[in-house]
């Protein structure tokens, strides 16, 4: 099956500081989403993103689908940026959603 | 507006005990649903997709079953859980041109 890798595995930065965060899938893929999990549990859908390039507000991702990768950027980042940051595709029938196995992100005040 | 509503948001249940998690989609008709766990750590898991009422895939061989008794309702059963059944259920559907949305889980703990 499809293989999701995302890195780096953690992260911590200094409020303010910017970052990206990588998503490399092994195999075509219909479409990718970007997820933040906050420290509640809730998946909260960022970015809907198959190519190109999208942005909300500090949040930023783009799709390189003929590349076979995405990146999240986070510009000036808050301490409510901190949580678990998903990657997923879109692969296969059924419109399946494939995880990877995320970066967890803490900001420093 | 669509909606998607999950309960409860914890449970304990001590092994052995049945399992009735319920899922159920508002604004939207006929939607693809969808049951995840979240183990320790982080990865999810997708465990079962309905396309339809009555219409169920398993993804993962397990102690669990789900069924769609109404358009707009899915549910996650067990008949005798598992220490291991411990995490975190997540239900999702998908809408056209925006992809998932999760509800907000229900963390089970099996003792």
């Amino acid at each position: 099956g499809i293989q999701v890798e995302q890195s780096p595995p953690d992260l911590i930065l200094q409020e303010g500081a910017n970052s990206t965060l990588r998503c490399n899938f092994s195999d075509s893929v219909n479409n990718l989403q970007w997820f933040h999990q906050n420290p509640w549990g809730q998946l909260i859908n960022l970015f809907y993103i198959p190519s190109g390039t999208k942005q909300n507000g500090r949040l930023s991702a783009t799709t390189v689908a003929t590349e076979r990768y995405s990146l999240l950027y986070i510009s000036s980042s808050q301490t409510t940026d901190s949580g678990v940051y998903f990657c997923a595709v879109f692969y296969n029938q059924g419109g399946k959603l494939i995880f990877g196995q995320g970066t967890e992100l803490s900001v420093k005040p | 507006s669509q909606t998607i509503h999950q309960w409860p948001a914890t449970l304990v249940q001590p092994v052995g005990s049945p399992l009735s998690l319920e899922c159920t989609v508002e604004g939207t008709s006929n939607p693809n649903l969808y049951w995840y766990r979240q183990a320790a750590g982080r990865g999810l898991q997708l465990l079962f997709y309905s396309v339809g009422i009555g219409q169920i895939s398993s993804e993962v061989p397990q102690n669990l079953s789900a069924s769609r008794p109404q358009d707009r309702q899915f549910i996650l059963s067990s008949k005798k859980l598992l220490l291991s059944d411990s995490g975190f259920y997540l239900c999702a559907w998908i809408l056209q041109g925006y992809g998932y949305t999760f509800g907000s889980g229900t963390r089970l703990t099996v003792v």
